[in-house]
């Protein structure tokens, strides 16, 4: 199973609130889970990232929380500001067979939409 | 100094035509991607090229052909497109082939009448 579950579709969160997305995935293949944050008309870019072998990450107000035995993690974005209001997308990367080789590849979540209002 | 470009941002076409939407990286990576964005943002990935070498190769329509001249673009053509086909097509690239830190494109909007 390659799919990413990811929750809520939408936040909205006040000023200085913490914003909490989810995600959760079945395949134990995957060994590096990134998040993308999407502005309106622009292409994802990496915001976070983190491997299984820690249960936490923190870059600034960004933190990443990884539950391996539950297979899920989730994004806390502390002092919410309204220049987060973006999509965040979770991912999942991992290792995969064809018939003729091996390859990684990136399994996106479905995005959740955030609204940070003053 | 734009990392990954696409040309153009914006298409309009009728149903029936042919298309091509073409990518370049100047970051020195050796991978590649082609995705598609949809109305509610699903994100999937559609090729992936490492060394001009096609890796990924989801389950694509045969209207849908990359073609990677050198490793640093990556085209996209698109035949006989169908409303279907409207949506953000992002083009992507990595350092390796191992999946890690993707850097995307600003996007090419692509509507189907």
């Amino acid at each position: 199973q390659q799919q990413v579950k990811q929750s809520p579709q939408s936040l909205i969160v006040q000023k200085g609130g913490i914003s909490i997305i989810n995600c959760a995935y079945e395949n134990t293949a995957f060994d590096y889970f990134p998040w993308y944050q999407q502005f309106p008309g622009k292409g994802p870019a990496l915001l976070i990232a983190i491997r299984p072998d820690v249960s936490e990450k923190k870059e600034g107000r960004f933190t990443i929380s990884f539950n391996k035995s539950a297979k899920q993690f989730s994004l806390h974005i502390m002092d919410s500001q309204p220049g987060d209001s973006a999509t965040y997308f979770c991912a999942a990367s991992g290792r995969f067979r064809s018939a003729k080789t091996s390859y990684d590849k990136v399994i996106f979540g479905p995005g959740t939409s955030l609204s940070v209002i003053p | 100094d734009t990392a990954v470009s696409q040309t153009p941002k914006y298409l309009v076409t009728q149903m029936g035509n042919d298309k091509s939407i073409k990518c370049e990286q100047n970051l020195g990576h050796d991978t590649m991607y082609w995705y598609k964005q949809d109305s509610k943002k699903f994100l999937k990935i559609m090729f992936s090229y490492n060394n001009k070498e096609l890796i990924i190769n989801e389950t694509v329509p045969n209207r849908f052909s990359p073609k990677s001249p050198d490793k640093a673009h990556l085209n996209l053509h698109i035949n006989s497109l169908e409303l279907g086909d409207s949506a953000v097509y992002f083009c992507a690239s990595s350092l390796t082939w191992t999946g890690e830190t993707q850097y995307f494109g600003p996007g090419t909007r692509l509507l189907v009448l």
